[in-house]
């Protein structure tokens, strides 16, 4: 079992919809959670960070952390075809410098 | 502006010629980490630097070295590359305050033939 797991998608979206992306954890000892947007191409772009149970928004963006159940989820609302690209999860273990990336998940916003 | 670089951003080499990706941050931040990303495979951590002259494998570190001689750069050594390490590698750092927010690099493509 991956330490970090995402559906690849693609998930496809209508403009205006919201999209939800998932991210599980196999570590409890992992405390915080990153995630991250990669155009095709590029560098991946820190988007939103989370460490403490519940929501955190920020724009249209909503991330949501749940220790209990080891689930990180994305929330984007009014989808953009701009939002198009690759959402990689991420979580670090409060022991050290590593960070564990999910595979990402590939969303698509349909005009 | 703040910001991570790396050089070169493409690279074609032969099997067993050493070389070296330089990476280098303006921000002051402590920690620094190398990550190759493959299709399929997503961003595996190679190596990470809490702070000068401290290093730590991360969960890929065979074949690869780094150093942290200076707070600002943190190379990556190539020893004798093979075919293998054909990827895509980005630098990042962060501050280290609690949560290690990191930013990357532009991306370096490596190709080993």
């Amino acid at each position: 079992q991956k330490e970090v797991e995402q559906n690849s998608g693609p998930l496809s979206v209508p403009e205006g919809a919201i999209a939800s992306l998932n991210c599980t954890y196999s570590d409890r000892g992992s405390q915080s959670f990153f995630w991250y947007r990669q155009y095709s191409g590029k560098s991946p772009e820190l988007i939103m960070s989370i460490y403490s149970n519940g929501d955190k928004e920020d724009g249209r963006f909503t991330a949501q952390l749940n220790k209990a159940s080891q689930y990180v989820s994305l929330l984007i609302r009014d989808s953009q075809p701009s939002d198009s690209a690759t959402y990689l999860c991420a979580g670090r273990n409060n022991q050290g410098g590593k960070l564990i990336f999910g595979q990402g998940t590939e969303l698509s916003v349909k005009p | 502006e703040a910001q991570v670089t790396q050089n070169p951003r493409y690279l074609i080499t032969v099997t067993g010629k050493k070389l070296t990706v330089t990476c280098s941050q303006n921000m002051n931040h402590e920690y620094m980490s190398w990550y190759r990303q493959d299709p399929g495979l997503g961003l595996r951590q190679i190596y990470y630097s809490m702070n000068v002259e401290v290093t730590d494998k991360g969960d890929v570190p065979e074949g690869y070295k780094v150093s942290r001689k200076e707070k600002r750069n943190f190379p990556l050594i190539l020893e004798s590359p093979s075919p293998n390490q054909t990827s895509l590698y980005f630098c990042a750092s962060s501050i280290v305050i609690d949560h290690y927010e990191q930013y990357f690099g532009p991306g370096t493509r490596l190709t080993v033939t």
